[in-house]
Order: structure tokens, then sequence, then C-alpha cells
């Protein structure tokens, strides 16, 4: 089976400082895992991807995300935060040998930037 | 200009009507993907398909149908076994599956009156 866990609702920040949006997951086997940020009434963006190699990743926008196999974590980072990136945050996970194409999303984390 | 259209952004339903949501992708996409988002549930899979004339069911099949009669499109079908269809419905595309990542439309949002 395959989840995907976002543990914060809602995360607030101040503007410029670092922000974390947090995801584990869980799979049978080896995960391909993805980023999405979503405006409100808008379609989701894709911001990151991990494959294999490299365990930072760096995606759109200053967003970068480190895979960590044994804590089964992919958490969302980037250094200083901006009010524009105010919006839901989804992690979303496949398992690389299910064979099906679809992924798993988390319930979404909700990103404020306060000014 | 490429990716993916969906048409109505609104649409108002009354109960006991199928309805009928587009979707377009001019991408050159094999995959194609319906999910529903509800509030605090993030995004669950209705339908994909991973070619023309084929496709299979996801998490929440039931009260919905799909065809795959062109590559580009892919048009979901709420009918009125469908419980509670009011929600933001979401259509993706990707080249194929595996890493590939999925490109969304801009949704369409149901309400049912």
């Amino acid at each position: 089976a395959q989840s995907v866990a976002q543990p914060e609702d809602q995360v607030n920040v101040a503007e410029g400082n670092p922000l974390t949006v947090k995801c584990t997951y869980s799979v049978s086997g080896n995960p391909y895992l993805f980023w999405y940020v979503q405006y409100p009434n808008r379609g989701l963006q894709f911001l990151l991807k991990y494959i294999t190699g490299d365990n930072l990743v760096k995606g759109s926008y200053g967003f970068e995300a480190e895979f960590n196999k044994s804590q089964t974590s992919f958490h969302l980072k980037k250094p200083s935060a901006l009010v524009s990136d105010s919006a839901l945050y989804f992690c979303a996970v496949r398992d690389r040998e299910a064979g099906a194409n679809n992924l798993f999303f988390g319930t979404g984390t909700r990103l404020t930037v306060i000014p | 200009d490429g990716g993916i259209t969906q048409s109505p952004k609104y649409l108002f339903r009354k109960e006991g009507q199928n309805v009928t949501l587009s979707c377009e992708q001019n991408l050159n996409h094999d995959a194609m993907y319906w999910y529903r988002q509800d509030p605090g549930q993030g995004l669950r899979l209705i339908y994909y398909s991973q070619i023309v004339n084929d496709f299979q069911k996801g998490d929440i099949a039931e009260g919905y149908s799909v065809s795959r009669e062109k590559k580009e499109s892919f048009p979901l079908t709420v009918t009125s076994a469908q419980k509670n269809p009011t929600a933001f419905y979401l259509c993706a595309s990707s080249q194929r599956g595996g890493y590939d990542e999925q490109f969304f439309g801009p949704g369409t949002r149901l309400t049912v009156l």
C-alpha cells in the first residue's frame, strides 16, 4: 500500500525566514516523490521530484527537498520565504514497482508567509 | 501555447442529472487522470488512462464514467449515482507514468443544487 502523510495542516513563517513543509511516505518498494503547489481555485503546479541519485533535489522558485530513506521523509524547504509563497502544498508518492501510474497525495499543508 | 484546459470553470447541476466535464490537452501526453479534491482530503484518483481506448478505475470510481476516444481528450461524466458530487475536479496528464510529473488543468468546481 502507498500513502503520504503531511503532519501539519498549517505552517506560518515570517517573510525572509527559512521554511519547511514536512512529508513522510509509505511504499512497499522504492519511491518516486513529488511536490506540487496550489494557489486558490487553481490546478496544481509541479515544483520538484525525486527519482534517484542525489538526495537533495532543487526545483522551481528556489524550493528544494531532501530525500531521507531511513526516515521515509521528503521535506520541502526554502532558505528565505516570500509572501508570494503562501499557498497549499501537496506531497505525492508513487511506488516504482507498483506498475500503476497514479500518484498518492497527502492532504496538503497550507503555508502562510507573514510580511 | 501548450497545456491542459478544463471546461467549464464552474458548473451547477440539479440532483438526478448527469453532467460531463471536459478535459483537453495539447501536450501530446499518453496518460491522463481525473482527481477529485475535497477540503482536508487532498486529491483522490477517480479514473486514469494510459493510452487511447483504455482506462482504469481509481480509488473512488463509483458514480463516475470516462471515455478516451482521442489522445487529447478525457471527458468525465458525473452520474446521478454519485451520492456526493459537489467538489473541485482536476484533470491531469503525463508523458507516460513512472517518474514523469503530472501537469494539471485549472479545475472545474461542480455544485449540486
